[in-house]
């Protein structure tokens, strides 16, 4: 079964930082998208980047795809101390009716 | 427009009793889905819901677990009876079309303590 999985499983870095993060998976997809969890709370949606896009930006946040190598990253740029949390990568493979496929997240800290 | 809400936030439970989890998606969304994270492993699908139908079960772990979405609206996960090793945050989700690119959108989560 496809299985997405983060690198670095944790980050530390200073604020004004840039943070980066990626994601691998296995097999085709629909789109990925990137989730942030603040400890002990839900799954904020940050941002979908559809199979046929390359690269999408959204304020502080730049996430690439490369189908051919089945990865993504994630760039936060000017890090902030709120910007800790967890992030995860989650695809919509292809042929799954678009439930998620999570991986197992990267733990970010950004110190003041 | 309100999101998707969970209840309760919090459930400890011996093992052997009943608990039903409720998720209220996002007003008009069709699709309802229910994942969780057991301790120290990934966030996991259990299952989708498109309006009252089950469209796929597929990650349901066993017939414990029994989802409803009576009339569309809201969902319910009941286990029964719960054993130890469904401690864990379950998730609801949902989103509005049945577009394979349509985003999910996440509740707050419940925490489920099995004792």
């Amino acid at each position: 079964s496809q299985q997405g999985e983060e690198d670095p499983q944790a980050l530390s870095i200073q604020e004004g930082e840039n943070a980066t993060m990626n994601c691998s998976y296995k097999t085709s997809i629909n789109n990925l998208q990137w989730y942030r969890q603040n400890s002990g709370r839900g799954l904020v949606h940050l941002i979908l980047i559809r199979s046929n896009e390359r690269e999408k930006h959204s304020g502080r946040l730049r996430v690439t795809l490369d189908t051919s190598k089945k990865s993504s990253s994630l760039l936060i740029t000017a890090s902030r101390a709120a910007d800790t949390a967890s992030y995860f990568c989650a695809t919509a493979y292809s042929g799954g009716y678009n439930k998620l496929i999570f991986g197992a997240g990267t733990r970010l800290a950004v110190h003041p | 427009e309100a999101g998707v809400t969970q209840f309760p936030s919090h459930s400890v439970i011996e093992k052997g009793q009943t608990v039903t989890l409720r998720c209220d998606p996002i007003s008009g969304h069709d699709n309802l889905y229910w994942y969780r994270r057991v301790m120290g492993k990934e966030i996991k699908f259990l299952l989708h819901f498109v309006k009252e139908s089950k469209q796929d079960e597929s990650g349901m772990p066993n017939n414990r677990f029994l989802a409803e979405r009576t009339g569309g609206t809201y969902s319910t996960l009941k286990v029964q009876p719960a054993e130890l090793e469904d401690s864990g945050v379950y998730f609801c989700a949902s989103s509005r079309l049945a577009d394979l690119q349509e985003t999910q959108y996440f509740g707050p989560g419940t925490r489920l303590l099995v004792l």
